[in-house]
């Protein structure tokens, strides 16, 4: 079955300081990767997406991730947090017919 | 533009009320969605629309009832609805229903209390 992990519910960083939020997927799930961010009583809005057309892909506000086949990743990385990271992160695969969420990481940030 | 709007932003209702949410696309996208999210968790997929047609119900209560009027408007319809469905209803739309690489569109979302 198709499913998408995300290794620590809770990350805190202090501002300045690298990003790294991580996301693995299962063998199954076909390489179409996402990342999303939800601030506060919002929607989810896209960081960026992976289509194989590149394996380290650059996305807003400064982040980027690294599709790794090897190692089953994308794990998502900002090399300097900002107060205004603060969220909750998606990492999703999308099958064709559904969305795979994972668990979700919030992210605090640290002045 | 990539915008999906949904109304209301909020909305509380008794659990003898019949309430709707609506949700508005102007991307030319053929697939819609509705989710349910509660706090700090993913959201969780209620109904795909595709070509207007319900293409997923995901097993939800016949107390929620979507509905496709044309392929830019997507609404859900609440009635009898309990304290335990409270929680932010997000609508999204993609390009297609099967397509990989489609990006989902999400809305703001309506924050719902049922009280």
């Amino acid at each position: 079955a198709q499913s998408v992990t995300q290794l620590g519910s809770h990350v805190s960083v202090s501002e300045g300081a690298l990003v790294l939020l991580r996301c693995n997927y299962s063998s199954s799930v076909p390489p179409y990767l996402f990342w999303y961010v939800q601030y506060p009583n919002q929607g989810l809005q896209l960081l960026l997406k992976y289509t194989s057309a590149a394996t380290l892909v650059k996305g807003i506000n400064g982040f980027e991730a690294e599709f790794k086949k090897s190692e089953t990743s994308f794990h998502l990385t900002k090399p300097s947090a900002h107060m205004s990271d603060a969220a909750e992160y998606f990492c999703a695969a999308n099958t064709g017919n559904q969305f795979y969420f994972g668990t979700g990481t919030s992210l605090t940030v640290i002045p | 533009d990539t915008e999906v709007t949904q109304t209301p932003k909020h909305l509380v209702m008794g659990m003898t009320n019949k309430k709707s949410l609506k949700c508005e696309q102007h991307m030319g996208h053929r697939a819609m969605y509705w989710y349910k999210q509660k706090a700090k968790k993913p959201p969780e997929l209620m109904f795909v629309y595709s070509y207007e047609k319900l293409s997923i119900n995901e097993s939800v209560p016949s107390r929620f009832s979507p509905e496709c009027p044309n392929s830019s408007l997507l609404n859900l319809h609440l009635h009898a609805l309990q304290p335990e469905d409270s929680a932010l209803y997000l609508c999204a739309s993609s390009p297609r229903l099967a397509g990989p690489a489609d990006t989902q569109y999400f809305g703001p979302g309506t924050r719902l209390t049922v009280l």
